[in-house]
């Protein structure tokens, strides 16, 4: 069936370090796997996103890095800000919908 | 990019009666509109896809004669809680999709929250 599973569900660490989130999907026909940003009360932000026929994609601190062969993805975040601080979700998309991940809570200390 | 606004963002019934939700993208077609629901510190939950023109499809275990959704143009969408209970109090959330075909970008609405009493 169509599932995707996020880890860690929390994560904490301190301003500067790296953040990584992984995701792993079920479903082969998917060819989208966008992540996107919530914070408290607000919609989701899509901040990166890849297709099937990329394998990585990079956006100044933000990264994408997709294996379909071992169908999971990744996102990871360099020299974390406060800012940055939110939960996350992934998402994949087959069958013109998205399914989303569980989320992480990515608390980034001062 | 693309809005999508969501309307109301704030709204409070009473145990029995019915509120409607709306999704309106604002500077582009959405053939496709899809309808979220989620509870505190949980997941986005897909409750249906609406589709312009034809009957939305609903997720497993989502009650279609409770959920009224319609779809009536290519920019606009309802979510209608029928004989709504408190257990129905969430944040209710849609977005759109321009155009047509799998893997194109989602944009999400502000958002509702609901809250029966």
């Amino acid at each position: 069936g169509e599932n995707v599973e996020q880890h860690p569900s929390t994560l904490s660490v301190q301003e500067g370090d790296s953040a990584v989130i992984k995701c792993t999907y079920s479903d082969s026909a998917s060819n989208y796997f966008p992540w996107y940003k919530q914070e408290l009360g607000k919609r989701p932000q899509l901040i990166i996103d890849i297709r099937s026929n990329v394998g990585e994609k990079k956006d100044q601190r933000i990264a994408v890095t997709l294996n379909k062969t071992a169908k999971h993805f990744s996102l990871h975040i360099t020299e974390t800000q406060p800012e940055d601080s939110a939960v996350y979700f992934c998402a994949w998309g087959s069958y013109n919908k998205l399914i989303f991940g569980a989320g992480t809570r990515l608390a980034v200390h001062p | 990019g693309a809005v999508v606004s969501q309307h109301p963002s704030w709204v409070i019934c009473k145990s029995g009666t019915s509120v409607k939700i709306e999704c309106r993208s604002l500077d582009f077609q959405a053939t496709t509109m899809f309808w979220y629901r989620q509870f505190p510190k949980q997941s986005l939950m897909l409750m249906a896809t609406s589709n312009e023109g034809s009957k939305a499809t609903y997720e497993q275990g989502v009650e279609k004669d409770k959920f009224l959704i319609n779809h009536a143009s290519l920019t606009l969408s309802t979510l209608t809680v029928t004989s709504a209970h408190p257990e129905d109090s969430s944040f209710y959330i849609c977005s759109a999709k321009p155009g047509t075909g799998s893997g194109n970008t989602i944009y999400f609405g502000e958002g509702s929250w609901l809250t029966v009493v």
